[in-house]
């Protein structure tokens, strides 16, 4: 079975900076997509990027990268020029590449992200 | 847009009383799941459903039960609340197909006393 975790139960960072949030993630497929979803405070889960496993390069969506270490099954997402709003609850996925099981997303613990003004 | 609603955002209920959660998505999703969220456990998987009136267990279906009798509709059941169902719960729901993300609603945060 598939396992996520996230070490870092909470994580600051001062408004306009860059701040990493870090995942690992155990499997022996090798067709996968990871994924880092949003959950606001009080608000809907959002998807914030998505990574194939078979895409050397790594994805980005504007202020949002993330670092995809394959052999290390390592996941980070980085926020660059950090806003206020990016404060929230970030949860690192993972889901089988096949479609199978609904293509069922397993998640790690959450990091709780704080952004300083 | 995709719209996942969930019946109530806040339910207090008793122990013992049988527990309703509905979910309705309204894209067409052949998909739909519910989760459970507890602090430094992340979201657990209950059930998931991929076509009506199917359902497979997840990680944690002990005490909980589904039905899925329309296509936009997926309820999670507690047959005899207990104070350990207090949770935040969560459903999502998917378009069948490789690559497409699930979508989530808001969340009803269940108390159990």
């Amino acid at each position: 079975a598939q396992t996520v975790t996230q070490s870092q139960p909470e994580m600051s960072v001062q408004e306009a900076e860059t701040v990493t949030l870090s995942c690992t993630y155990d499997t022996s497929e090798s067709d996968y997509y990871l994924f880092w979803y949003k959950q606001p405070p009080s608000r809907q889960m959002i998807l914030v990027i998505r990574q194939e496993a078979y895409k050397q390069q790594n994805a980005t969506e504007n202020r949002f990268s993330v670092n995809f270490q394959k052999a290390a099954k390592s996941f980070s997402l980085k926020i660059s020029d950090s806003q206020l709003g990016d404060a929230a609850m970030y949860f690192c996925a993972y889901r089988s590449g096949g479609e199978t099981s609904g293509s069922r997303l397993t998640f790690g613990e959450g990091t709780q992200l704080t952004v300083n003004p | 847009d995709v719209k996942v609603t969930q019946s109530s955002r806040y339910l207090v209920k008793r122990t013992g009383e049988k527990v309703f959660l509905e979910c309705v998505q309204d894209m067409d999703h052949e998909n739909m799941f519910w989760y459970r969220q507890d602090p430094g456990l992340g979201l657990r998987l209950i059930y998931f459903s991929y076509d009506v009136k199917m359902k497979e267990k997840g990680d944690i279906p002990e005490g909980y039960s589904v039905s899925r009798e329309k296509k936009e509709r997926f309820s999670l059941i507690l047959e005899s609340a207990s104070t350990n169902q207090t949770s935040m719960y969560l459903c999502a729901s998917r378009s069948g197909g490789v690559g497409y993300e699930q979508y989530f609603g808001p969340g009803t945060r269940l108390t159990v006393t």
